[in-house]
């Protein structure tokens, strides 16, 4: 079992909705949640940053972490087509991905259709 | 543009040639990171370093794989007598130490073996 869970999609949706995208994860010594978007052939950029349980927004996105059931969570509102990009969560604490490195789901590619 | 920049972009090899990546982080940033990206996956951590030191390796990191960060700035990233497995995207990300899991990735160098 991997340390990060994602399902890789794709997820479609039409503009103007709202997306949620979903992550678990195993390690309990995880305390810091990020959320980077990917498009192809481009490095990740980050775009929420965590720590511990509870919500952040920025704008129209909104992060979701759930530390009793391991769960985090990435919701965008009013979707555009530019948000279609690759999602991925990653997760930082001490763990397989080293004290510092962070440990990455698989990502979810996520279409917006005009 | 003050972001984390990688130099090539693209690098085709030949199986059993050595490759050499750069990477400069944002200024400030006294903590650089190496992962590694193949297709359909999120990016796995290889080493990351704390101004000149190197304080983590992953496992991933075979003998045949040397970084550097003689002074504290740019990293060098050494692939010696490359496989054909190496074939992947080669990502540098910066952070400061004291939000050392607030990662900002550069684009990356795209390496395939042939």
């Amino acid at each position: 079992q991997k340390e990060v869970e994602q399902d890789p999609g794709p997820l479609s949706v039409p503009e103007g909705a709202i997306v949620s995208l979903n992550c678990t994860y195993s390690n309990s010594a995880f305390q810091y949640f990020m959320w980077y978007r990917q498009y192809s052939r481009k490095g990740p950029e980050l775009l929420m940053y965590t720590y511990s349980s509870g919500n952040k927004e920025d704008g129209r996105f909104t992060a979701q972490v759930d530390k009793s059931s391991k769960y985090i969570s990435l919701f965008i509102r009013d979707s555009q087509p530019s948000d279609s990009a690759t999602y991925l969560c990653a997760s930082g604490g001490y763990s397989g991905g080293g004290a510092d490195g962070l440990t990455f789901g698989k990502g979810t590619h996520l279409i917006i259709q005009p | 543009d003050t972001g984390v920049s990688q130099d090539p972009r693209h690098k085709i090899t030949k199986r059993g040639q050595n490759v050499t990546f750069r990477c400069d982080p944002i200024s400030e940033h006294n903590r650089l990171y190496w992962y590694r990206q193949t297709l359909g996956q999120g990016p796995e951590f290889l080493t990351y370093f704390q101004n000149e030191a190197q304080l983590e390796k992953s496992r991933l990191l075979s003998d045949r794989f040397s970084a550097e960060r003689p002074k504290g700035s740019f990293s060098t990233l050494e692939i010696q007598r490359t496989e054909q497995g190496d074939s992947a995207m080669y990502l540098c990300a910066s952070s400061l130490g004291l939000s050392p899991y607030e990662q900002y990735f550069g684009p990356g160098t795209r390496l395939t073996v042939t």
